[in-house]
């Protein structure tokens, strides 16, 4: 059974960045499939945030990919997401999920953004 | 960027049968979008309900099916149940690597 597990602070300054983990079990991160972030606003709906292959290949949204990075570290099975520039704007839950959601979903992460 | 469209609201009877659809701003809805359909209840994380247009999980209740319809990619449910109330999301993917979710559908069991 794959399992996939957010970890990070959850509480970010404004201006300041956002850095999450997403730890995988049950399955090699070096495997064929992408590794997905989608984050949901509190009250609205997902956003697609982008993904990495573990050849290093990355795919973002559009609307956030000068101030985001996907990173992903074979030695631990696990992958990250680094996002600069915060705003309150930023403040959601954070999942993590295999393959932009086709099956494994973490159980997501409430990041804040505040003083 | 690529709009995703959904119903913001739909109601359907106990029983009943209700279809969802998801519409993309630069035309017709293929295979080639792999839509992929989402199940959220409130507190919880989505759950995947269908992927690649029509295919199931282990995990997908039999009464929930995919397909495309019209132009978009759509969620049958047959046989609605009490537990079936949730926001219901779709996902395609467009060529350059990106993917785009829909607003989402918020379906009430009444």
């Amino acid at each position: 059974q794959v399992q996939l597990q957010e970890s990070g602070p959850g509480l970010v300054k404004p201006s300041g960045t956002l850095s999450l983990t997403c730890a995988v079990s049950g399955d090699s991160i070096s495997s064929s499939n992408w590794w997905s972030w989608v984050r949901q606003p509190p009250g609205k709906g997902l956003e697609w945030i982008g993904e990495i292959h573990h050849s290093g290949s990355t795919n973002y949204n559009p609307s956030l990919k000068s101030r985001v990075t996907i990173s992903v570290d074979k030695s631990k099975n696990q992958f990250s997401l680094r996002l600069t520039s915060v705003t309150a704007a930023d403040t959601a839950v954070y999942y993590c999920a295999r393959d932009r959601g086709r099956d494994y979903w973490g159980q997501g992460t409430l990041v804040t953004v505040s003083s | 960027q690529a709009v995703v469209t959904q119903e913001p609201s739909l109601t359907v009877s106990p029983g009943g049968t209700v279809t969802l659809t998801c519409g993309s701003s630069t035309g017709a809805v293929t295979g080639g979008h792999y839509p992929y359909w989402f199940q959220q209840k409130p507190g919880q994380a989505p759950r995947t309900l269908i992927y690649d247009t029509s295919n199931k999980h282990s995990w997908t209740p039999a009464r929930f099916s995919g397909s495309l319809l019209g132009g978009k990619a759509a969620l049958t449910l047959s046989g609605a149940q009490p537990e079936d109330e949730a926001e219901y999301y779709c996902l395609l993917s467009y060529s350059g690597g990106r993917a785009v979710l829909g607003g989402g559908t918020k379906l009430t069991v009444l």
